[in-house]
């Protein structure tokens, strides 16, 4: 149980474009989904936290208008990078926490998803 | 906010060896401490975790050990294998509704058969 995944795995796209990114939860519901960014060989920077039904919070620093969340679903969020750049090269890493569990922060995290911008 | 220190960043090791990282955390609120083991381009796996009302958690070759007055955790890796090495992260929550994680920097684990 506790499943995560991501996709798509890997992207390469031209800067300017737009890349969307879903993270879902597999096997059990989740209002709060969380997304990181990960620059290598470092840790993961929580960039923003998706709540189901309204508007996510993000972390000082992130740009709301370039990195679009959206949680239609106890089960789906989408991290949509706008106007990319060579700069928003990374790793993105979204984690779920279930909602039959929420008294503890456990934190269920994807794959990941590596996007290179040419 | 919380601030969490991890040592060491690598750490070599001879298989069958013992392995120990260490975490600091400032906020004496935090109660739920994770370790996750992240693989080269792989999401973080939760390999343990310990909750503020225990001192010691074991699981197999893993184990984890809270100080809650000293504000410091440990992971300790007995018998290590060369599938050991990765890298490893703690991390520290208050485990309230909508509080996040806060990572340590991470340690990177080297196994040598």
């Amino acid at each position: 149980g506790a499943v995560v995944s991501q996709h798509p795995s890997r992207v390469i796209c031209k800067s300017g474009t737009s890349v969307k990114i879903e993270c879902r939860s597999l096997d059990f519901q989740a209002t709060t989904m969380f997304w990181y960014r990960q620059f290598p060989k470092q840790s993961l920077m929580l960039m923003a936290t998706s709540n189901e039904g309204s508007k996510a919070t993000y972390e000082q620093g992130v740009e709301k208008d370039k990195f679009l969340i959206n949680h239609a679903s106890l089960t789906l969020s989408t991290l949509t990078v706008t106007s990319a750049h060579p700069e928003d090269s990374s790793f993105y890493i979204c984690s779920a926490r279930d909602s039959r569990t929420e008294t503890y922060n456990e934190q269920f995290f994807g794959p990941g998803t590596r996007l290179t911008v040419l | 906010g919380e601030n969490v220190e991890q040592h060491p960043s690598t750490l070599s090791v001879q298989e069958g060896d013992s392995a120990v990282i260490k975490c600091t955390y400032s906020d004496s609120a935090s109660n739920y401490f994770p370790w996750y083991k992240q693989e080269l381009g792989k999401g973080p796996q939760l390999i343990i975790d310990i909750r503020s009302n225990v001192g010691e958690k074991k699981d197999q070759r893993i184990a984890v050990t809270l100080n809650k007055t000293a504000k410091h955790f440990s992971l300790h890796i007995t018998e290590t294998q060369p599938e050991d090495s990765a890298v490893y992260f703690c991390a520290a929550s208050k485990g309230n509704a909508g509080n996040m994680l806060t990572f340590g920097g991470g340690t990177r684990l080297m196994v040598k058969p």
